[in-house]
C-alpha cells in the first residue's frame, strides 16, 4: 500500500543508548521531515531533507543524526538518548516541499528514554 | 520563529453544532494549512489556503484567511462524533519555506 510508514511504532530504551526510528514513504516525495510532539510544545521540527543525501536542521536538531541515502527512507538516529528525548516522533514527507503541498505524516513512535 | 497559535485550547459542542476554531500567526505568510489528528494517529491535511485568498471550502469545511490580521479560521459544519480530534494550523516560517511551524491545537469534542 501506498503510504509513510513509521518503526518501531513504540520503542522503549535506556538513557545513554543509540536508536534508530525508521521512516520509509512509498510516493518517491522529494522532502521528508521529521518531528517530535510533546504536551505544551506542539510539533516541533527536528530535521528535514529536500532530496537524497541533502538534510538540514530544523528548530529542535541537538542530539540527533539524520541520513538519507536513499529517497524513500529518512531515518533518524539518537546518537546518545537522554530523558528529554521521550517523546512521540512523527515523520512526513511532501511533494514539493511544507509550505506548498501537503505534509503526509506516518502514525509516529512513541519512545520512552527511561 | 514564526507560530500559528490556535483558540480555543479546548471545544466541546453537541454533535450537528459548528465547530469555528482560530488561528493566529506573526509575520508574512505564503500559504495557510489547516490538520487534523485523531488520537494516536499522524495529522492528516485538510486545507491549504494560499495568501491570495479570503476563503476556501472542502466538504463540510470552511477557511477564511484574513492576511491584514494575520488570523484564519476553521469552520465545521454539522459536526459528527468523528470530527472530535485535534486541528492544528500550520505556515512556513518566514527563514524557510521548508520550516513549517504548527500552533498548539485545538481540542474539539463531539458529544453525541
Amino acid at each position: 500500500d501506498a503510504g509513510i510508514t513509521q518503526s518501531p511504532r513504540y520503542k522503549i530504551t535506556e538513557t545513554g543508548r543509540q536508536v534508530t526510528l525508521m521512516c520509509h514513504q512509498t510516493w518517491s516525495h522529494s522532502y521528508m521531515f521529521w518531528y517530535r510532539q510533546d504536551l505544551g510544545h506542539g510539533l516541533r521540527l527536528i530535521y528535514y531533507s529536500a532530496a537524497a543525501d541533502i538534510t538540514d536542521k530544523g528548530e529542535v536538531p541537538d542530539g540527533y543524526v539524520v541520513s538519507r541515502s536513499k529517497t524513500e527512507n529518512f531515518p533518524l538516529t539518537l546518537e546518545s538518548a537522554t530523558r528529554s528525548q521521550t517523546s512521540v516522533y512523527f515523520c512526513a514527507s511532501s511533494e514539493f516541499g511544507s509550505d506548498y503541498s501537503p505534509l503526509h505524516f506516518g502514525n509516529g513512535t512513541r519512545l520512552t528514554v527511561t | 520563529s514564526q507560530q500559528g497559535e490556535e483558540d480555543p485550547q479546548a471545544l466541546s459542542i453537541q454533535e450537528g453544532e459548528n465547530a469555528t476554531m482560530n488561528c493566529s500567526y506573526k509575520t508574512s505568510i505564503n500559504n495557510l494549512q489547516w490538520y487534523r489528528q485523531n488520537s494516536g494517529r499522524g495529522l492528516v491535511h485538510l486545507i491549504l489556503i494560499r495568501s491570495n485568498e479570503r476563503e476556501k471550502h472542502s466538504g463540510r469545511l470552511r477557511v477564511t484567511l484574513d492576511t491584514s490580521k494575520k488570523s484564519s479560521s476553521l469552520l465545521i459544519t454539522a459536526s459528527r462524533a468523528a470530527d472530535t480530534a485535534s486541528y492544528f494550523c500550520a505556515t512556513a516560517d518566514e527563514q524557510g519555506a521548508q520550516k513549517l511551524v504548527f500552533g498548539q491545537g485545538t481540542r474539539l469534542t463531539i458529544n453525541p
